[in-house]
C-alpha cells in the first residue's frame, strides 16, 4: 500500500538549473496538491489539481509549473531554480474536495545553492 | 488578512499528563478544521476532522473542540506518552478545492 510516492527524496541544485519533482498516488484520488514547508512559515500551497486535466495556482506559485499527467501523477517543475526555493516539498492527495483528509508523501528536501 | 496561529513555542509536558494545543484563526469561515501530526523528516498524517456544527470530537486519547464564535480549536492528548512527541498542525478547510490552509504547528515534547 504505497499511498503517495515522491521522488527524489533529496536534491541539490545550482542557481538557474531546472528539475522536476515527481508525485504519484495509488488511491484513485481526484485532487492533488503541492505544498512547500519552510521553518516558521508552515505548509504553503503552491499549485493544486482538482481533477485530471485541470491545475490552478495556490498561495505561492511564482517560479513553478505543474503537470497533471494523468489521474495518478502530478509533477512540479522548477524551470530556473533560485535559492529562495530551498525548501521541503510535499505532495498530497485526497479523494475529492471539501472535508476530506489529505494524504501526504514523505517529502523532497531541495537545496538551491 | 487571514491568519492561523498556533503556539510557536514548544510545549513540554510530563508523561501521563494532558497536553492541550491551541489553534486560533482570524478572517476565516472554515467549514471544517483538521489536525495533523508530523514527525521529523516525514509528511503530515491526518488525525481528526471536526465540522463547524460540531463542538467536540474524540478518537481514543485525542479530543478536539471547535468554537466558531471564539475562532479557536483546542486539541487535547490525554495520558500523554513519549511516543506522542511530534509537531501538530491545524488546518482550516473552507470546503473548496484549494482551501486547506495550515498553521505553522506546535512541537510537543512528552518527557518520561
Amino acid at each position: 500500500n504505497a499511498g503517495v510516492t515522491q521522488t527524489p527524496k533529496f536534491q541539490v541544485l545550482k542557481t538557474g538549473q531546472s528539475m522536476t519533482l515527481q508525485c504519484a498516488q495509488d488511491m484513485n484520488h481526484n485532487s492533488m496538491y503541492w505544498y512547500r514547508q519552510d521553518p516558521g512559515m508552515g505548509l504553503r500551497l503552491i499549485y493544486y489539481s482538482a481533477s485530471e486535466g485541470t491545475t490552478d495556482k495556490g498561495e505561492v506559485p511564482n517560479g513553478y509549473n505543474v503537470s497533471r499527467l494523468n489521474k495518478r501523477e502530478f509533477s512540479l517543475r522548477l524551470e530556473s531554480a533560485a535559492p529562495s526555493q530551498t525548501s521541503v516539498y510535499f505532495c498530497a492527495s485526497r479523494l475529492d474536495r471539501g472535508h476530506e483528509k489529505l494524504f501526504f508523501g514523505s517529502g523532497t528536501q531541495l537545496s538551491v545553492l | 488578512s487571514q491568519k492561523i496561529e498556533q503556539n510557536s513555542e514548544a510545549l513540554n509536558i510530563q508523561e501521563g499528563k494532558t497536553a492541550t494545543l491551541t489553534c486560533n484563526y482570524t478572517n476565516y469561515s472554515p467549514a471544517y478544521l483538521q489536525w495533523y501530526r508530523q514527525d521529523p523528516g516525514r509528511g503530515p498524517v491526518f488525525l481528526l476532522l471536526i465540522r463547524e456544527n460540531e463542538k467536540e470530537k474524540r478518537k481514543e486519547r485525542l479530543k478536539v473542540t471547535f468554537d466558531t464564535t471564539l475562532k479557536q480549536s483546542l486539541f487535547h492528548i490525554t495520558a500523554s506518552q513519549p511516543a506522542d512527541s511530534a509537531t501538530y498542525l491545524c488546518a482550516l478547510d473552507t470546503g473548496g478545492y484549494q482551501k486547506v490552509t495550515f498553521g505553522t504547528g506546535t512541537k510537543l515534547q512528552v518527557i518520561p
